[in-house]
């Protein structure tokens, strides 16, 4: 199967910082990809969606100036987590969407602490 | 957009018995339904997937069935494992929306 990286697996920040999220494709190139979100014994919801070259779309309730998506080339896209709050702790998964296959290709994750 | 329901939230079930998980979908233009098994603090990982133009999806202990006409899809484990102990997400995907729409998610848990 394709090869996502995504790190930190984990990060724990100060309250009032910024983090940031690597998400990279390894051995394939894709124009979109997805974030999601999943908080503790929840399910993953999808917070926004990116396409290279182009401004991401965020879905309802996600402020996408305090997530920043940058989608720079075809294999990474970084989210960054402005300003985080505690209420901002939460596993962030990114997920790449290759066109010709339907399988979702999901990095580790990224479980962040904000204390 | 889509909507993805699914029962039961917790389910125990003795060692070699088989459980059973449910969803529902609301939106008719979906036509991929993939099931999911998620440790705790790791990715979510594809145990088996079925899309709309197949009835019956087996894979040894593992098989998922979907019905178009009523929008629901079921997750078969059989012969069940103590190592089966997770939660399984159902999701669907499909038409003009490539992204994944999750349920809620069962914690199935095995005893020996």
């Amino acid at each position: 199967g394709a090869v996502v990286s995504q790190h930190p697996s984990w990060v724990i920040c100060k309250s009032g910082t910024s983090v940031k999220i690597e998400c990279r494709s390894l051995d394939f190139q894709a124009t979109t990809m997805f974030w999601y979100r999943q908080f503790p014994k929840q399910s993953l919801m999808l917070m926004a969606t990116s396409n290279e070259g182009s401004k991401a779309t965020y879905e309802q309730g996600v402020e996408k100036d305090k997530f920043l998506i940058n989608h720079a080339s075809l294999t990474l896209s970084t989210l960054t987590v402005t300003s985080a709050h505690p209420e901002d702790s939460s596993f962030y998964i990114c997920s790449w969407d290759r066109l010709l296959n339907t399988e979702a290709f999901f990095g580790q994750g990224t479980r962040l602490t904000v204390v | 957009g889509e909507n993805v329901e699914q029962h039961p939230s917790t389910l125990s079930v003795q060692e070699g018995d088989s459980a059973v998980i449910k969803c529902t979908y609301s939106d008719s233009a979906s036509n991929y339904f993939p099931w999911y098994k998620q440790e705790l603090g790791k990715r979510p990982q594809l145990i088996i997937d079925i899309r709309s133009n197949v009835g019956e999806k087996k894979d040894q202990r593992i098989a998922v069935t979907l019905n178009k006409t009523a929008k629901h899809f079921s997750l078969h484990i059989t012969e069940t494992q103590p190592e089966d102990s997770a939660v399984y997400f159902c999701a669907a995907s499909g038409g003009s929306a490539r992204q994944l729409t999750f349920g809620s998610g069962t914690q199935l848990t095995v005893l020996p």
